[in-house]
């Protein structure tokens, strides 16, 4: 398994500024990826932050709103820049395990509320 | 794609039941399956997988069972505990990468399970 840790846990962020999410693994993984999670609502995947190269972003998303690092085998962060009241969510990083069909792990989330 | 759900299925059992959940997928090329367990104020908790080469998996006190010609999961927990009370969610995934990663995951909607003492 991997145990993964998010920074800050919550946050209330005001509309028009931009909020930079930390997501650590406790061990290298190839594939990371980031998920929205709106209050009640299942998960949605945002993008899969790749190691050394640009994220790939699902259909809704793009690089302008959520620049994704991935500087290393271990990290990631996700910015969610010029926020309104509609990107409060929970914030959700994971982590596959490597091997053939890893496992997927999730960190606690991070609770943003724009006002 | 993005699986919206404002009202969650539910799920009110006895403590010492067997609950069921059931999970209907979409996607006929998924080829491997998780479920997670959420509870309040907290990250998904893997329980189990399945790939599709299986129909059946069991763990501690779990069951997934698979069944690819109608598309549904169901995960089944023996003897139901208070602290098995939280929203759990199905997702489903295929290999990609070369084959190497299964990647990106969609969640179903969720159900919420209560576990009454």
């Amino acid at each position: 398994s991997a145990v993964i840790s998010q920074k800050p846990s919550r946050d209330i962020c005001q509309r028009g500024t931009s909020l930079t999410i930390q997501c650590q693994v406790d061990s290298q993984v190839t594939m990371m990826f980031w998920y929205r999670q709106q209050p009640g609502q299942s998960l949605t995947l945002i993008a899969t932050a790749n190691q050394g190269s640009e994220a790939t972003y699902e259909s809704g998303f793009v690089i302008d709103k959520f620049p994704i690092s991935r500087p290393n085998l271990t990290f990631s962060t996700l910015t969610v820049s010029n926020m309104s009241p509609e990107d409060s969510s929970i914030y959700l990083c994971s982590a596959e395990t490597s091997g053939i069909g890893g496992e997927q792990y999730f960190g606690p989330g991070t609770r943003l509320t724009v006002t | 794609g993005e699986s919206v759900g404002l009202h969650l299925p539910t799920l009110s059992v006895q403590e010492g039941d067997n609950s069921i959940i059931n999970c209907a997928y979409s996607n006929s090329a998924s080829d491997y399956f998780i479920w997670y367990k959420q509870e309040s104020g907290k990250g998904p908790q893997f329980i189990i997988d399945i790939r599709s080469n299986m129909d059946k998996r069991q763990g501690q006190r779990v069951t997934v069972l698979l069944n690819k010609t109608v598309k549904h999961l169901s995960l089944q927990i023996a003897a139901t505990q208070p602290g098995d009370s939280a929203v759990y969610f199905c997702a489903e995934s295929a290999l990609a990468g070369g084959g190497t990663s299964y990647g990106k995951l969609t969640f179903g909607q969720g159900t919420i399970l209560t576990v009454h003492p």
